[in-house]
């Protein structure tokens, strides 16, 4: 059974520039979660996708937005790029219905 | 809203003893579950265990229990025999429904760091 993969690892932007964080569900799992860490801090949720549609959201932004493809991988969006922006951001899926979700190794992110 | 409490910023504990750590929650809800994970150094966070608000029995899974007081709104994470391995940050989760169907997200606590020593 094949984890959760996220990529890229790390990644440098500057303020103001957008980027495309990739997630790869767990095998048959076919519900995806995002969320962001900031450091010294618990995961805030970002949003969450089924069947290809977002079916809840956090207290973000319209410029963080995502998408979810037939094989339900997903990715993050971030637009207008923000210094607080900088954190881990951590993917997590589930099977629809069931309690737990597993996560990905995440993407750090690093705004300057 | 949902809430997760953790007192306990960071823990020390020495190898081969056992370790509590806390976590309290504030809910509404009749019906919601409770998680621990483990985040490593490298970031990944790592199911331990669960807990369904309607469960009869606590949560074991190996070297870890759940010592889940409801009436005290309490889901404390029991670790036996602690390892080296084990030095991480633990985190408390609940459940949180979201709008329609079977959608749902996790609320965080900030966190413990357990460190083990020799």
């Amino acid at each position: 059974e094949t984890g959760v993969t996220q990529s890229p690892t790390h990644l440098i932007k500057t303020r103001g520039q957008q980027v495309t964080l990739r997630c790869s569900s767990q095998s048959g799992h076919n519900t995806v979660s995002w969320y962001q860490q900031a450091l010294g801090q618990g995961p805030q949720f970002i949003f969450q996708y089924y069947r290809e549609e977002e079916n809840g959201r956090g207290n973000f932004p319209p410029r963080f937005s995502g998408l979810q493809f037939p094989n339900y991988s997903s990715e993050l969006n971030v637009n207008a790029l923000e210094l607080d922006d900088s954190a881990l951001y951590l993917c997590a899926s589930s099977l629809e219905g069931r309690r737990t979700q597993y996560f990905g190794p995440g993407t750090r992110l690093t705004v300057l | 809203a949902q809430k997760i409490t953790q007192t306990q910023p960071g823990m020390f504990v020495q190898e081969k003893e056992a370790v509590t750590l806390d976590c309290t929650y504030d809910t509404s809800d009749p019906s919601y579950g409770l998680f621990w994970y483990k985040q490593p150094s490298s970031g990944e966070m790592i199911f331990l265990i669960y807990q369904g608000s309607y469960d009869q029995q606590n949560a074991t899974e190996g070297r870890y229990s759940l010592n889940f007081q409801k009436a005290r709104k309490s889901a404390n994470l029991v670790i036996s025999a602690s390892q080296l391995g084990d030095s991480a940050m633990y985190f408390c989760a609940m459940r949180e429904p979201l709008n329609t169907g079977t959608a749902s997200k996790l609320t965080f606590g900030t966190g413990t760091r357990l460190q083990v020593t020799l």
